[in-house]
């Protein structure tokens, strides 16, 4: 079946630091990649997505490329904030009659001033 | 409404005590998923519609779950005879039924099973 597999945190960085999120994951056939984010206190949200390889998702400085080869979907970012707190997850839909979307465990992300 | 709206917010239930969850989702979204998400994990699929069809509830965890979306808009994912393993965060979402289109989630309902 479908996975994903996401690096487990928490990740504790310093303002301004470079952020990489690991994500990785088994599917039948070309699915659809998404991080999703969950601030504190406040519901999942689509932070960035993409549809077919070698697309690149990008969205308030956050990127991550869609490779096929190593079937990944890391998510980047060159300077974190100390807004950007909050549990980053992988996901993907897969094609099929309808979208389902599996969901990587999730990576809590500190950001210290 | 402007977003997927989920009620009530937190729930706590004495274990075997029956409990329904509400969702009402985005007017015009034909999708409508229920996820379970379980204190520092991913969310789990519990069960999808398209309209009023359940078309998928392979995720459901026992025959003491069941969702139903009779007008094919509010849902309501019911739990018989709770047990504290159901504990958890149960989230709404729901989508444009279009390949690549991102679900829009509500804020969940909290139950706690005493």
């Amino acid at each position: 079946g479908n996975s994903v597999t996401q690096m487990e945190g928490p990740v504790t960085l310093s303002e301004e630091a470079f952020l990489t999120i690991n994500c990785t994951y088994t599917a039948t056939g070309y699915p659809s990649l998404f991080w999703y984010v969950q601030y504190p206190g406040e519901g999942l949200q689509l932070l960035l997505k993409a549809t077919k390889a070698d697309d690149k998702g990008s969205n308030k400085g956050f990127e991550a490329t869609y490779r096929k080869e190593t079937t990944s979907f890391h998510l980047e970012k060159g300077s974190v904030q100390v807004s950007d707190s909050a549990v980053y997850f992988c996901a993907l839909s897969a094609l099929g009659g309808y979208q389902k979307v599996t969901f990587g465990i999730g990576t809590k992300l500190q950001v210290i001033p | 409404g402007a977003g997927v709206s989920q009620s009530p917010r937190y729930k706590v239930a004495k274990r075997g005590q029956d409990v329904a969850l509400r969702c009402d989702p985005i007017s015009g979204h034909v999708s409508l998923f229920w996820y379970q998400q379980a204190l520092g994990q991913g969310p789990e699929f519990l069960t999808y519609f398209q309209n009023e069809a359940q078309l998928d509830k392979s995720g459901l965890p026992s025959d003491r779950f069941f969702a139903e979306r009779p007008e094919g808009s509010v849902s309501t994912l019911k739990i018989q005879r709770t047990q504290q393993e159901d504990s958890a965060v149960y989230l709404c979402a729901s989508s444009l039924a279009r390949l690549g289109e991102k679900l829009f989630f509500g804020s969940g309902t909290q139950l706690s099973v005493l």
